[in-house]
């Protein structure tokens, strides 16, 4: 099915370790984009992409890195995993039309990491 | 800065009645869009309904509409004849137009319990 697929849905780390939370899509999104939800608090976003080889920070980047070498591929890596790093994270796609008009965003289903 | 305000942490409903959850938004941009997403217990988002700053009627997706109210600055949810089903975390969220990427900013939510 076409869509945003993330893997894995869960994971347990402990603090230290290193880590890709992977993304992909198969709708020939150009943007894609990294969120981290906690409780009690709504999405927020961490690093975005507005296409191949192009990324920039988001909300709240620290301790994360991306890249994005092709334009189906948007993995998220943890350097050194942090207890704060604990959260459920999404990875989204959307795009624009010719005419310039948004597209609509896609959800993948989430990852939920923990960090001990 | 862009915010949305999200002022219910919970609401209850019985099953048949309509519900309101509001949301409230901050923007100095002329151009924004406005987002209905639900998350069931099982975590995934799921889009409900959207509302462009220029849309002049209010948006409507079946049993979901949006009460958008420009001067105020409010993009109310109404659910009308609530399901069992419709128990979840409701999330508002605004897009920001005027910048190379188009993300999304959330409030913090509502939770919303249909009960027999």
């Amino acid at each position: 099915n076409a869509g945003v697929t993330q893997t894995p849905k869960f994971q347990v780390l402990k603090t230290g370790q290193s880590m890709t939370l992977q993304c992909a899509q198969d709708m020939n999104h150009e943007y894609m984009s990294w969120y981290r939800q906690d409780p009690g608090m709504g999405l927020r976003l961490i690093h975005y992409s507005v296409g191949a080889g192009i990324t920039d920070q988001g909300e709240v980047p620290n301790g994360y890195n991306v890249s994005r070498s092709t334009t189906e591929d948007f993995p998220l890596r943890l350097l050194s995993a942090a207890p704060s790093q604990t959260s459920v994270y999404f990875c989204a796609s959307s795009y624009m039309d010719r005419a310039q008009t948004w597209g609509g965003y896609t959800f993948g289903s989430g990852t939920r990491l923990t960090v001990v | 800065a862009q915010k949305i305000t999200q002022t219910q942490p919970g609401m209850f409903v019985q099953e048949k009645e309509a519900v309101t959850l509001d949301c409230t938004y901050d923007t100095s941009d002329p151009s924004y869009g406005l987002f209905w997403y639900k998350q069931p217990s099982s975590g995934e988002m799921i889009f409900l309904i959207y509302q462009g700053s220029y849309d002049q009627q209010n948006a409507t997706e079946g049993r979901y509409s949006l009460n958008f109210q420009k001067a105020r600055k409010s993009a109310n949810l109404v659910i009308s004849a609530s399901q069992l089903g419709d128990s979840a975390m409701y999330f508002c969220a605004m897009r920001e137009v005027n910048t190379g990427f188009q993300k999304l900013v959330f409030g913090t939510g509502t939770r919303l319990l249909v009960s027999p």
